[in-house]
């Protein structure tokens, strides 16, 4: 069972926006401004698209933004491409025990 | 261009110790983390551990007394050992560049690990 909560699927339509949530504690996502999210293509390794909440790692498009409020993170894929069909996964630093904690992952559904 | 390239046994009986390696290259170690994530068949991802270029660990604390992370800077290596196996430690492992305020920028390509009697 994954520390971090996240909805087990979202989608959308090519060109509408997907909101992705991650819902943690004070002790991890609402404590800490180190929350990243992972994009995982099939048999792949995850590509960074998002650390420290909302930065943006060169060559990440713009369509892929982070924030947060309180305990939950959020990922905002805007402009829906056939490519950002992936499942998608938050961390978090859990400063209290020294710890990098996970989502369980949404698949994201292009339709 | 950062690459990292991984290898070890993809097939253990229970109770025998994991080992693999990760080779860097287009980078040194000085400045970053090195970690171990793992993915079992189907599921989330798991974060093991992390070395930094002084040989400072971090330790999942539910993995903390079987794991060991090491760092062999002549060689542009680090390794992952983790003991005592079980069918429970069936996964994916993935080495990774990063930390938890970098995020893991560069993975590994990734080995399948299976622990079966």
């Amino acid at each position: 069972q994954s520390v971090l909560t996240q909805p087990p699927s979202a989608s959308g339509s090519p060109g509408q926006s997907v909101t992705i949530s991650c819902t943690g504690t004070s002790s991890d996502v609402g404590g800490y401004n180190y929350v990243s999210w992972y994009q995982q293509h099939p048999g792949k390794a995850p590509k960074l698209v998002i650390y420290e909440v909302s930065k943006r790692p060169s060559g990440v498009p713009d369509r892929f933004s982070g924030s947060k409020s309180g305990n939950t993170a959020s990922l905002t894929v805007s402009g829906l491409q056939a490519e950002d069909e992936a499942d998608y996964y938050c961390s978090s630093y859990a400063g209290s025990i020294n710890f990098v904690a996970f989502g369980g992952g949404t698949k994201l559904t292009v339709l | 261009q950062v690459q990292l390239q991984q290898w070890g046994a993809g097939l253990l009986k229970p109770s025998e110790t994991l080992s693999l390696t990760c080779a860097v290259y287009g980078d040194t170690f000085s400045g970053h983390y090195w970690s171990w994530i793992r993915q079992p068949p189907g599921e989330g991802l798991e974060w093991i551990g992390e070395i930094n270029q002084s040989g400072f660990t971090n330790y999942n604390p539910s993995l903390k007394s079987r794991v060991t992370i090491s760092l062999d800077t002549f060689k542009d290596q680090f390794s992952l050992r983790l003991s005592s196996v079980t069918a429970a430690d069936t996964a994916v492992y993935f080495c990774a560049r990063g930390t938890h305020y970098t995020g893991y920028e560069y993975w590994g390509q990734g080995t399948l690990v299976t622990v079966s009697s």
